[in-house]
């Protein structure tokens, strides 16, 4: 079973930030924060991970609390284009393979 | 460069038959996962290779499902005796070694009738 919660849907104006939260209280030391998406009929995309740090990149920024029990993902100036599934899963370091839950369906508004 | 390839991209099959579906990794990832995907659902893993052998099959709902990856490149998911409960997107994704981000392609849709 998928160690993490999510909201099941989102919206969020154009233009806006989209904030996605994510729980995962039971995260163990040595396992990373990873959100990966899907837009429709594509196959998922990776975004952005981290272990406790916040971390950015050009898609988005990962905050992660200091316990660890939960996570946010910040897409800075949401587009029609990131209208997809969002997904956080909590992995070991060597990634060998991913738990997958329903993710989180953001809808970005015009 | 090219991203991971997989074909065919739809595969209609009738109850019974056995189908293959093949996934092109990106060239030099030794790591390549299947995963399958049913409507409204996240995806589920199957197997894991690393290089030639499956480092991870627990994955895999029973032994109709087969796969294989020879040289450590191309791989194929094999189903024997399809049924409608195959019916699915199935995923392949690959890493290469060292790396954190899994590379997906985009899918072959299987619908047994």
């Amino acid at each position: 079973d998928a160690k993490t919660t999510q909201p099941p849907s989102m919206d969020c104006a154009e233009g806006r930030a989209a904030n996605l939260p994510c729980n995962h209280s039971t995260i163990s030391g040595n396992e990373y924060v990873y959100w990966y998406r899907q837009i429709h009929s594509q196959g998922p995309q990776y975004i952005i991970h981290g272990l406790k740090n916040n971390e950015t990149n050009e898609m988005a920024s990962l905050i992660i609390t200091e316990d660890r029990k939960s996570s946010t993902l910040i897409l800075p100036h949401a587009t029609l284009r990131d209208t997809a599934v969002y997904y956080c899963i909590v992995n070991g370091g060597n990634n060998r393979k991913l738990i997958w839950g329903l993710g989180t369906s953001l809808a970005v508004n015009p | 460069g090219a991203g991971v390839s997989q074909t065919p991209s739809n595969k209609v099959t009738e109850k019974g038959k056995y189908v293959e579906l093949r996934c092109d990794p990106i060239s030099g990832h030794t790591a390549l996962y299947w995963y399958r995907q049913s409507l409204g659902q996240g995806p589920e893993f199957l197997i894991y290779f690393q290089g030639t052998g499956a480092a991870d099959d627990s994955g895999l709902p029973n032994d109709r499902f087969f796969a294989v990856r020879p040289e450590g490149s191309v791989s194929t998911l094999k189903i024997q005796r399809t049924e409608r409960g195959d019916s699915a997107v199935y995923l392949c994704a690959s890493r290469q070694t060292g790396g954190t981000e899994a590379f997906f392609g985009q899918g072959t849709r299987l619908t047994v009738v």
